[in-house]
């Protein structure tokens, strides 16, 4: 079974500051990792992915995750952020071999941005 | 291009009443499809999935139901509504493997949610 956690419930930050979103995952066999942004009062939309290849993901908005094996982490960062980037953000996990493609969410991290 | 409808937007209800809320996928066929809910403050729970037509799958024992009616309509029910039924209700779709035993690619892409408020 996968699990995934992510360390910070909150991370306040100041406007052009750079951050550091924290997710360490379990799993006993290889896995596909994601990032999701979910603004107020919307559905989540995927930042990035990691499926295989570069360990080095980049995605939308300037983001960008690295994907540690050793670890178990998939750790997301930002070098500047923006008041638009306030926004709760879910790190997930699945296994490759499922059919039913099931996600495996971890609790969350609310980034407030402040100016 | 493919989208993901949900509605009604927002839902008030009372206590006891019925529920159904509905999910239709546009620009794309078979796809696995799923219902989360998220109750304040508190992170994604996944209640159903689907991998086809009258399949369903059910994470939680609870006072919900799903049913897929068509390929890409997913529904989400309640005979009788509790106030621990308010939450923020997503549907989620991803493709489906191409090849058996090869897996899906297993990326969701989700609606815009409908906010449940039992009174």
């Amino acid at each position: 079974a996968q699990s995934v956690t992510q360390l910070d419930s909150q991370v306040p930050v100041f406007e052009e500051a750079p951050v550091e979103l924290r997710c360490n995952y379990s799993s006993s066999v290889s896995v596909y990792l994601f990032w999701y942004v979910q603004y107020p009062n919307q559905g989540l939309q995927l930042l990035l992915k990691y499926l295989s290849g570069s360990t080095l993901v980049k995605g939308i908005n300037g983001f960008e995750a690295e994907f540690n094996k050793s670890q178990t982490s998939f750790h997301l960062r930002k070098p500047s952020v923006h008041i638009s980037d306030t926004a709760e953000y879910f790190c997930a996990v699945s296994d490759p071999r499922s059919n039913t493609g099931k996600l495996i969410f971890g609790q969350g991290t609310t980034l407030q941005v402040k100016p | 291009s493919q989208t993901i409808h949900q509605w009604p937007a927002t839902l008030v209800q009372p206590v006891g009443s019925p529920l159904s809320l509905e999910c239709t996928v546009e620009g794309t066929s078979n796809p696995n499809l799923y219902w989360y809910r998220q109750a304040a403050g508190r992170g994604l729970q996944l209640l159903f999935y689907s991998v086809g037509i009258g399949q369903i799958s059910s994470e939680v024992p609870q006072n919900l139901s799903a049913s897929r009616p068509q390929d890409r309509q997913f529904i989400l029910s309640s005979k009788k509504l509790l106030l621990s039924d308010s939450g923020f209700y997503l549907c989620a779709w991803s493709l489906r493997g191409r090849e058996r035993g090869r897996g899906s690619y297993n990326e969701q892409f989700f609606g815009p949610g409908t906010r449940l408020t039992v009174l």
